[in-house]
């Protein structure tokens, strides 16, 4: 089974100030992750995600996550946030050997960037 | 756009009756999967098409729904027999063949039951 643990519903945060919404995975083998981004009332928005090789990839909009296999986690982050990052973040997994390819999500972080 | 779409955006039904919801994939995806999301949660996978075959199906897709892709392109997914729990959004996504098969998102369709 997959699993995914966003420990915090919501951040707040400071224009201009780096930003981090933290998300802990557990699965079978490697993983492959990605972070999705939600708007009200919209569908989610592909952001960055994570294969293989280099631990901190680098996605959309300025964003970032660092892999870190031994606390087998996926921060996301970014250095200095803006009001229009405010929204529910969404982290995923998937297994790389897994059968079929769903993705288990966790349960979401608002982050909330005033000016 | 080339993004995917879902229709209709907005559904409100009253119990019991049935209601169907399609979506459009982006053109070059072989692969189509729908997910329900309720509010503060994160969505939940129900199921998963490679071209016209359903290769997964979530044990949350009670016998009241039903999901098809008829010519490995559009897809619907069949609520029957409402029930107000199934009041949530659906979700479908789509993506390619290649790994790691990231998945983009339709901008949903809202179902409430009354």
């Amino acid at each position: 089974a997959q699993s995914v643990a966003q420990p915090e519903d919501q951040v707040n945060v400071a224009e201009g100030n780096p930003l981090t919404v933290k998300c802990t995975y557990s699965v079978s083998g490697n993983p492959y992750l990605f972070w999705y981004v939600q708007y009200p009332n919209r569908g989610l928005q592909f952001l960055l995600k994570y294969i293989t090789g280099d631990n901190l990839v680098k996605g959309s909009y300025g964003f970032e996550a660092e892999f870190n296999k031994s606390q087998t986690s996926f921060h996301l982050k970014k250095p200095s946030a803006l009001v229009s990052d405010s929204a529910l973040y969404f982290c995923a997994v998937r297994a790389i050997k897994a059968a079929g390819n769903k993705l288990t999500f966790g349960g979401g972080t608002r982050v909330l960037v005033k000016p | 756009d080339t993004g995917v779409s879902q229709d209709p955006r907005h559904k409100i039904t009253k119990r019991g009756q049935n209601v169907t919801f399609r979506c459009d994939p982006i053109s070059e995806h072989n692969r189509l999967y729908w997910y329900r999301q309720t509010l503060g949660q994160g969505p939940e996978f129900l199921t998963y098409f490679q071209n016209e075959a359903q290769l997964e199906k979530s044990r949350l897709l009670s016998d009241r729904f039903s999901a098809e892709r008829p010519k490995g392109s559009f897809s619907t997914l069949e609520i029957q027999r409402t029930e107000q729990g199934d009041s949530a959004m659906y979700l479908c996504a789509s993506s390619s063949g290649t790994i790691p098969y990231e998945q983009y998102f339709g901008p949903g369709t809202r179902l409430t039951v009354t």
